[in-house]
């Protein structure tokens, strides 16, 4: 199994639907984050969380909100799902010191909102 | 506030030739820097790192790097091109050890037959 795992691995769903992206982790790690990434736009976080009560807005929060159920779990929903939101969503975990390990990221979950 | 810039979204060598991807660093403290690489329909992996220690860092695959602080540059270099090199590349910054890791746009390489 993977450390880090996003499901789903694809979606299609309609403007004005709420969705849930769900992101699981098997390393252990305090440390967890969203991002989205666009063609041209590279990686832009949305929300991040050092431990289960502890969240925080990233530069792209808007629109998103997050839940950490557990260490190992952090989800991130769209209340209401808007076109400009299609994108690829990563999750990704860190411990901390996050610089001398850098992130480990899951396979990442695209989303189309049509 | 820290930032990355890399120098163009893409980039085309030919394979056995030298891959050079260029990165600059803003930061007013001391940055940690580093390099991901995302192959298609794959998530972000770890190339190397720069965390104050050598100043020319040394990752996977033959690639490497080098802290110039004079020249506020990371860039990513790689002797000779394979075509399995091909994918987008991301150059990093975090202030601290212990922030978030701030992403540049991406330079996605091209290996020409």
């Amino acid at each position: 199994d993977a450390d880090v795992t996003q499901t789903p691995r694809n979606r299609i769903t309609k403007t004005g639907k709420r969705i849930m992206l769900e992101c699981s982790q098997t390393k252990g790690h305090d440390r967890m984050y969203w991002y989205r990434q666009d063609p041209g736009l590279g990686l832009r976080l949305i929300y991040y969380s050092f431990d289960v009560k502890d969240i925080n807005k990233g530069e792209i929060s808007d629109g998103y909100s997050v839940s950490r159920q557990a260490q190992a779990k952090f989800s991130l929903s769209l209340e209401s799902a808007i076109p400009n939101q299609t994108a690829l969503y990563f999750c990704a975990t860190s411990e901390s010191g996050t610089a001398d390990y850098g992130y480990t990221f899951g396979s990442g979950t695209r989303l189309t909102v049509v | 506030a820290q930032s990355v810039t890399q120098l163009g979204s893409h980039v085309s060598v030919s394979e056995g030739a030298l891959v050079l991807l260029r990165c600059n660093y803003s930061s007013s403290v001391p940055p940690y820097l580093f390099w991901y690489v995302q192959y298609p329909n794959q998530g972000l992996q770890l190339l190397l790192k720069y965390t104050s220690a050598a100043t020319l860092v040394k990752g996977i695959n033959g690639f490497e790097a080098e802290f110039k602080k004079s020249e506020t540059s990371f860039h990513l270099t790689k002797p000779s091109a394979h075509m399995s090199d091909a994918a987008e590349y991301f150059c990093a910054v975090s202030v601290n050890r212990d922030d978030k890791i701030i992403f540049g746009k991406g330079t996605r390489l091209h290996i020409l037959p």
